[in-house]
C-alpha cells in the first residue's frame, strides 16, 4: 500500500531562517514524488517533482530511497512562502496522486 | 491558454439528494482526475478519465460516478448524498494521464446538511 506521511501539521519559522518540511513515504516500487503548494485563496499548484531535480522559488527536495523521504528545504524562508504544502506520491504503475495531510508553513517577520 | 475551471464554486445539498459537479480541463489536456479533500486532510483520489473512459479509481463507493465528454470536460456525480460527503472537490487535468504534471482547479465546496 502507498502512504505519504507529513508529520508536522504546522511549522512556524522566522523570516531568513532555514526551513525543512518533512515527507516520508511507504511504497515498495519506484515512486514519483511531488510537492504541491497552496497559497491563501489560491488553487493547488505544483512546486516541484523529484524527476526534474530543479529548484523552484529557492526550494529543493531530494528523494532518499534509503530513508523513504522527500523532504522540502529552503535555506532562507520568506514571508511569501507562508502556505499549505502537500507531499504527493504517484506509483510507477498508476495514475493517482496519493497526498499527505499537508503542513502549514508560517513565516513570521 | 485557459486553466481548469470548476462549477459551481459552492453548493449546499440535503442528505439523500444527488449532485453533479463540472470541470473544464485545460486546453490541450485529455485527462481529468477528481479528488475529494475533507477539512484538514490532503486530497484523496476518486477516479480518473482518459479519452472518455474511466481508467483508475480510488476507494470510493459506486455512488460516486463520472463522465468525460469529447471536449475532455468532465462531470462528477454523487448519488444518495451523506453528511460525510461534505468536502472540497478538486478537478485536475493533464496530458496523457499525468505526463508533465497535473493542473488543478479551484474546487467546488459541497456541504451536505
Amino acid at each position: 500500500a502507498q502512504r505519504v506521511t507529513q508529520p508536522e501539521k504546522l511549522l512556524s519559522v522566522f523570516k531568513g531562517a532555514p526551513v525543512e518540511l518533512k515527507c516520508n513515504y511507504s511504497y515498495s516500487g519506484s515512486p514519483e514524488l511531488f510537492w504541491y503548494v497552496q497559497y491563501s485563496r489560491q488553487r493547488l499548484q505544483l512546486l516541484l517533482r523529484h524527476i526534474s531535480r530543479e529548484s523552484i522559488k529557492g526550494f529543493t527536495a531530494d528523494l532518499n530511497k534509503g530513508e523513504t523521504s522527500f523532504h522540502l528545504k529552503k535555506p532562507f524562508a520568506q514571508e511569501e512562502d507562508s502556505a499549505m504544502y502537500y507531499c504527493a506520491l504517484r506509483a510507477n504503475s498508476g495514475y493517482a496522486l496519493n497526498f499527505g495531510k499537508g503542513t502549514s508553513l508560517l513565516v513570521t517577520p | 491558454e485557459t486553466g481548469v475551471t470548476q462549477s459551481p464554486t459552492h453548493l449546499i445539498k440535503t442528505r439523500g439528494q444527488q449532485v453533479t459537479l463540472r470541470c473544464s480541463s485545460q486546453s490541450g489536456h485529455n485527462t481529468v482526475s477528481w479528488y475529494q479533500q475533507a477539512l484538514g486532510q490532503g486530497p484523496q483520489f476518486i477516479f480518473q478519465y482518459y479519452r472518455e473512459e474511466e481508467n483508475g479509481r480510488g476507494n470510493f463507493p459506486p455512488r460516486f460516478s463520472g463522465l468525460q465528454f469529447p471536449n475532455y470536460s468532465s462531470e462528477l456525480n454523487v448519488n444518495a448524498l451523506e453528511l460525510d460527503d461534505s468536502a472540497l472537490y478538486l478537478c485536475a487535468s493533464s496530458f496523457n494521464q499525468g505526463f508533465g504534471g497535473y493542473t488543478f482547479g479551484s474546487g467546488t465546496r459541497l456541504t451536505v446538511v
